[in-house]
């Protein structure tokens, strides 16, 4: 059984601040990592798709990933209040597959 | 990205009746398509997976004969929800992926209302 755990916040932060998102898994076969960004109302949006460790940056977003640790995180710099939004972290065994998601973190960015 | 389309963004029907929502890849060819549902404050549930040409492989407990699934082209998936009552209203979502794409991209998701 595949799980993929987040803390489900709400993770305030101020405006312009570092918001710091994690993700653990269990599967040890998972082989690509993905953020989304859902906000309320809508469809999940991705915003980051990781394969192999280390760090990944795009803008003001990086992700990172620990495949020994079976973690990984996503940081957003320069916090916006346009970032209020629920993180959702997902993993998939191969592609084609469907996604596992865990169940989100929310994040609130105070202006 | 891939461009996702789906119709009708949000529908109301009664009690009984059917409705078919569509979900279009607009870019490229979507060799595999999956439909979600979404509660308000819930998470994202698989409800199926549908492969181009393919039966649907549903997840436990999604009835197929209640949502029936249709990926007749690389391009076009149907969901139709079958004698809908109530309980059905929800947030309906539907994603993409294919041979060209690592990356599942969803549409805008359709909102049933089942009065």
């Amino acid at each position: 059984q595949k799980e993929v755990e987040q803390n489900s916040g709400p993770l305030s932060v101020p405006e312009g601040a570092i918001a710091s998102l994690n993700c653990t898994y269990s599967d040890r076969v998972s082989q690509s990592f993905f953020w989304y960004r859902q906000y309320s109302g809508k469809s999940p949006e991705l915003i980051m798709s990781i394969y192999s460790n280390g760090d990944k940056e795009d803008g003001r977003f990086t992700a990172q990933l620990n495949k020994a640790s079976q973690y990984v995180s996503l940081l957003i710099r320069d916090s916006q209040p346009s970032d209020s939004a629920t993180y959702l972290c997902a993993l998939q065994t191969s592609g084609n597959t469907p996604l596992v998601f865990g169940k989100g973190t929310r994040l609130s960015v105070i202006a | 990205g891939a461009v996702v389309s789906q119709h009708p963004s949000w529908v109301i029907c009664k009690s009984g009746t059917s409705v078919k929502i569509e979900c279009r890849s607009l870019d490229f060819q979507a060799t595999t398509m999956f439909w979600y549902r979404q509660f308000p404050k819930q998470s994202l549930m698989l409800m199926a997976t549908s492969n181009e040409g393919s039966k649907a492989t549903y997840e436990q407990g999604v009835e197929k004969d209640k949502f029936l699934i249709n990926h007749a082209s690389l391009t076009l998936s149907t969901l139709t929800v079958t004698s809908a009552h109530p309980e059905d209203s929800s947030f309906y979502i539907c994603s993409v992926s294919g041979t060209s794409v690592y990356e599942q991209y969803f549409g805008p998701g359709t909102r049933l209302t089942v009065t």
